[in-house]
């Protein structure tokens, strides 16, 4: 099991440009979602997912969207960077998809710079 | 308005003594608690949790305490070693949530 993969790794972008950060599970886990990790202010939930088909709005969706067409990937896509957005991006995982008492299982981070 | 607070950033502790992380929360709603330990450049990982049913939770070195009526929990690690050195944050959720509110972290450092 390869776990939770994340890619790319480190990305710098110039404001305005748009990207997508992927996120892979190979777990069969219902759930995924996305944090971010600023200095001083822990992670935050961006987008979640209980299943294919079903994403939600966490505490900071602003300039993001998901989607999650299958059980695997959970692709988070920025439409039009800003220096904001500048950040650790985390994906996470896990079995259940009704209660977030289920352990999470996170990726290694994409660290995004916007100039 | 910051739902878990962790109120201090680091933390200091000399090898083989006792390290105590904090973590306040102000929602009464949340029942459920977490830690989660996170090395650089590597993703969190699950450390330990604890049901607002118990006010004590073990699992080896690690301990967690509840105390429901101070809204306050605390992660306790002994004997610490060097590999705990690392960014422990607390987390907490309640009963069909589907969200995790963590707190903003505190770094630990473990000095032989």
């Amino acid at each position: 099991n390869a776990g939770v993969t994340q890619t790319p790794k480190f990305q710098v972008l110039k404001t305005g440009q748009s990207m997508t950060l992927q996120c892979a599970q190979d777990m069969n886990h219902e759930y995924m979602s996305w944090y971010r990790q600023d200095p001083g202010m822990g992670l935050r939930l961006i987008h979640y997912s209980v299943g294919a088909g079903i994403t939600d709005q966490g505490e900071v969706p602003n300039g993001y969207n998901v989607s999650r067409s299958t059980t695997e990937d959970f692709p988070l896509r920025l439409l039009s960077a800003a220096p904001s957005q500048t950040s650790v991006y985390f994906c996470a995982s896990s079995y259940a998809g009704t209660s977030a008492q289920e352990t999470q299982y996170f990726g290694p981070g994409t660290r995004l710079l916007v100039l | 308005d910051q739902q878990v607070k962790q109120n201090s950033p680091s933390l200091s502790v000399q090898e083989g003594r006792i390290s105590i992380l904090n973590c306040d929360y102000t929602n009464s709603m949340f029942d459920y608690f977490l830690w989660y330990k996170k090395y650089p450049a590597e993703g969190p990982t699950f450390l330990i949790s604890i049901s607002s049913i118990k006010d004590k939770n073990e699992d080896g070195r690690f301990t967690v305490f509840l105390n429901k009526s101070a809204k306050h929990l605390s992660l306790h690690i002994v004997p610490s070693q060097p590999g705990d050195s690392a960014v422990y944050f607390c987390a907490a959720t309640f009963q069909g949530a589907q969200k995790l509110v963590f707190g903003q972290g505190t770094r630990l450092t473990i000095n032989p």
